[in-house]
């Protein structure tokens, strides 16, 4: 079982959809959780952390359910811009661990 | 911000040998220094984690006599593939943290390898 599980995606939506994300973890110890986006052969960066309180960032809004080990990230009023793979992360004992990312495509 | 570069940042080299990438923390001290791979359409494989003036932390399954991490100084870390195939070729990241603040993670921008 992979570390950090995601959608296989691709997700194809029109603009203006609202796009949810979801991640399970397997490591019940993980210490902190994050989403990044990475766009073609570019470095991943930083979208939001997430926290078990839930939190917004305009159109973004993640949420941390520890209990399940599950993580999700919704992307309201999809923007052509938002098209890139995103990907979940887990730290564990100072290292990142990265989900496979699932890729969107936000079409006009 | 941080500001991690890296270089270079596209490199063809043909089998057999060696390619060094370095990555450099700019305006922070980097206590710790991570070394990822990343396969087409596959995530970030952590390879190792590397500390100043110590031995890189190699991951299960990564060879630390093919793949040497360096990490002299702190805003410094090397890598350097030894030897290299053409399974080799791929996407190398690194990513630096001074140690302070769960977000305190900041990537270069990688360095694509072609080995023919």
């Amino acid at each position: 079982r992979k570390e950090v599980e995601q959608d296989p995606g691709p997700f194809n939506v029109p603009e203006g959809a609202t796009v949810a994300f979801n991640c399970t973890y397997s490591n019940s110890a993980s210490q902190s959780f994050f989403w990044y986006r990475q766009d073609c052969r570019k470095e991943p960066k930083l979208l939001m952390s997430v926290y078990s309180s839930g939190n917004e960032d305009g159109r973004f809004t993640a949420q941390l359910n520890r209990a399940s080990q599950y993580i999700s990230l919704l992307i309201r009023d999809s923007k052509l811009s938002d098209s890139a793979t995103y990907l979940c992360v887990v730290r564990q004992g100072g290292k990142l661990i990265f989900g496979q990312g699932t890729e969107l495509s936000v079409k006009p | 911000g941080a500001v991690v570069s890296q270089h270079p940042s596209r490199v063809i080299c043909k089998s057999g040998t060696s390619v060094k990438i370095e990555c450099r923390s700019l305006d922070f001290q980097a206590t710790t220094m991570f070394w990822y791979r990343q396969f087409p359409k596959q995530s970030l494989m952590l390879m190792a984690t590397s500390n100043e003036g110590s031995k890189a932390t190699y991951e299960q399954g990564v060879e630390k006599d093919k793949f040497l991490i360096n990490h002299a100084s702190l805003t410094l870390s090397t890598l350097t593939v030894t030897s290299a195939h053409p399974e080799d070729s791929s996407f190398y990241i690194c990513s630096a943290t001074a140690g302070t603040g769960v977000d305190g993670y900041t990537f270069g921008s990688g360095t694509r390898l072609t080995v023919v």
